[in-house]
């Protein structure tokens, strides 16, 4: 049972460039949630997906960020004219539908962005 | 502000020895609580979660919750140098979301 896929696992960009990560959640899973961790610092939650919504996009920066996950295909992360700042690792994680009060969110290997 | 409070450690235990890992929440809409472990350059494994008041085990940790509290713990019997990481306590509400604290790092030594 494959669990939560991410790529690339590293990604370099010059300042300027413009940055796609990509996540598939776990079978069977229908929510998706990105993560940044900033090198020394802990998780900060950025945006929950479900298929062709946003449904939380409350950590988002407003500008230059985006995500999507759309019917068929992987979840992105979407970083424009990247800067500096924005290097970390970027993790995805998934969870199953809601039953109960269960949400455990599993993630995946992450993301490692450089920014140069 | 919703937060997540943790030592940041380290915390360091002999091997064989139980390590105590804490956790405070500042929102008393928290419903759901996990403990993560991170090894360094690595994702976040979840290795317990919590929804009830009292303990829940699982193999040699067991999570303690008091809502009263507002206080998160995990102990770990038994330590062993593989458990050395950095363990990251995350609160969850109704929006999904997790809130996560800054990690306690914890060394066994052997």
């Amino acid at each position: 049972n494959a669990g939560v896929m991410q790529n690339p696992r590293h990604l370099v960009r010059r300042r300027g460039q413009e940055a796609r990560l990509r996540c598939s959640p776990m079978k069977g899973h229908s929510h998706v949630y990105w993560y940044r961790q900033l090198p020394e610092e802990g998780l900060k939650f950025m945006v929950y997906l479900q298929k062709e919504n946003i449904i939380d996009e409350s950590g988002m920066p407003k500008e230059r960020f985006s995500a999507e996950f759309p019917k068929e295909g992987p979840s992105i992360l979407r970083i424009q004219q990247v800067v500096r700042g924005d290097s970390a690792a970027y993790f995805c994680a998934s969870s199953p539908p809601l039953v109960g009060n269960s949400y455990e969110q599993y993630f995946g290997p992450g993301t490692r962005l450089t920014v140069t | 502000q919703k937060e997540v409070e943790q030592n940041s450690g380290p915390l360091s235990v002999p091997e064989g020895a139980i390590a105590s890992l804490n956790c405070t929440y500042s929102d008393r809409g928290s419903q759901s609580f996990f403990w993560y472990r991170q090894y360094s350059g690595k994702s976040p494994e979840l290795i317990m979660f919590i929804y009830s008041n009292g303990d829940k085990e699982d193999g040699r940790f067991t999570a303690q919750l008091n809502k009263a509290s507002q206080y998160v713990s995990l102990l770990i019997r038994d330590s062993q140098p593989s458990d050395s990481a950095t363990y990251l306590c995350a609160s969850g509400g109704g929006r999904r979301a997790l809130t996560f604290g800054s990690g306690t790092r914890l060394q066994v030594q052997p």
